[in-house]
């Protein structure tokens, strides 16, 4: 298995602007996790699906963060419009009960807001 | 979510056994421990979970004291490869509807020096 697959794997882009980053959970696995990471806020949870549907999104920043999970292949979190402190790394996780619920990372999205 | 608290970092020599450890005094009898290590520049990586009794897998070794109230991660022959930061987390039941969430602390910062 490929793992879990983020894309972009950077972005770099103007405040003010749409920034849609992708996440391919690893297949079979029923969890999927949106985290951001800072120098000052360490490691947040920002949403968790669990079968495509939102369960806690309760460390969504503001309203102009979203996050879908059309099927069970694929999510997308998107910021609108981007802001300078909305940068940060954003990681995809993904797990499944069958995995002891242990969650695996993706390699991240590196988000630069100028 | 009980709360966990670990040293900021620590340096071990290479070859050597590193004992990482962290206290969760405040963790119920459901909730277990579970440790992730972040590699710089990668997203965090599942070593090692416990409930009760210690573990052991071809990573590391936890051990729980029998009040549960602290553990130790040990990494039995510490390598270069070894160096990252170290969280420690205590996570609900995982039959419960937050047993998905993991909350990151600040984590050990681990340098292994030749």
């Amino acid at each position: 298995d490929a793992g879990v697959i983020q894309s972009p794997r950077h972005e770099v882009t103007e405040m003010g602007q749409e920034v849609t980053l992708r996440c391919k959970p690893i297949s079979g696995h029923n969890s999927l996790f949106w985290y951001r990471q800072t120098m000052m806020r360490g490691l947040e949870l920002l949403i968790y699906f669990n079968n495509n549907v939102p369960i806690d999104d309760s460390g969504m920043p503001e309203d102009r963060f979203s996050a879908k999970m059309p099927n069970a292949s694929f999510s997308t979190l998107k910021i609108q419009p981007s802001e300078p402190r909305d940068s940060a790394v954003y990681f995809c996780a993904s797990s499944s009960l069958e995995s002891g619920n242990e969650q695996f990372f993706g390699p991240g999205t590196r988000l630069t807001v100028l | 979510d009980a709360k966990t608290t670990q040293p900021p970092s620590m340096d071990c020599a290479e070859g050597r056994a590193a004992n990482l450890p962290c206290n969760h005094s405040t963790i119920s009898g459901n909730e277990y421990v579970y440790w992730y290590r972040q590699i710089h520049s990668q997203g965090p990586q599942y070593i090692i979970h416990g409930l009760k009794n210690n573990e052991t897998n071809e990573m590391a070794s936890l051990i729980i004291t029998e009040d549960r109230k602290s553990s130790t991660l040990i990494l039995p022959h510490a390598t270069l490869r070894d160096t990252a930061v170290y969280y420690c987390i205590v996570r609900p039941s995982l039959f419960k509807a937050a047993g998905n969430k993991l909350t990151f602390g600040g984590g050990t910062r681990v340098l292994v020096k030749p």
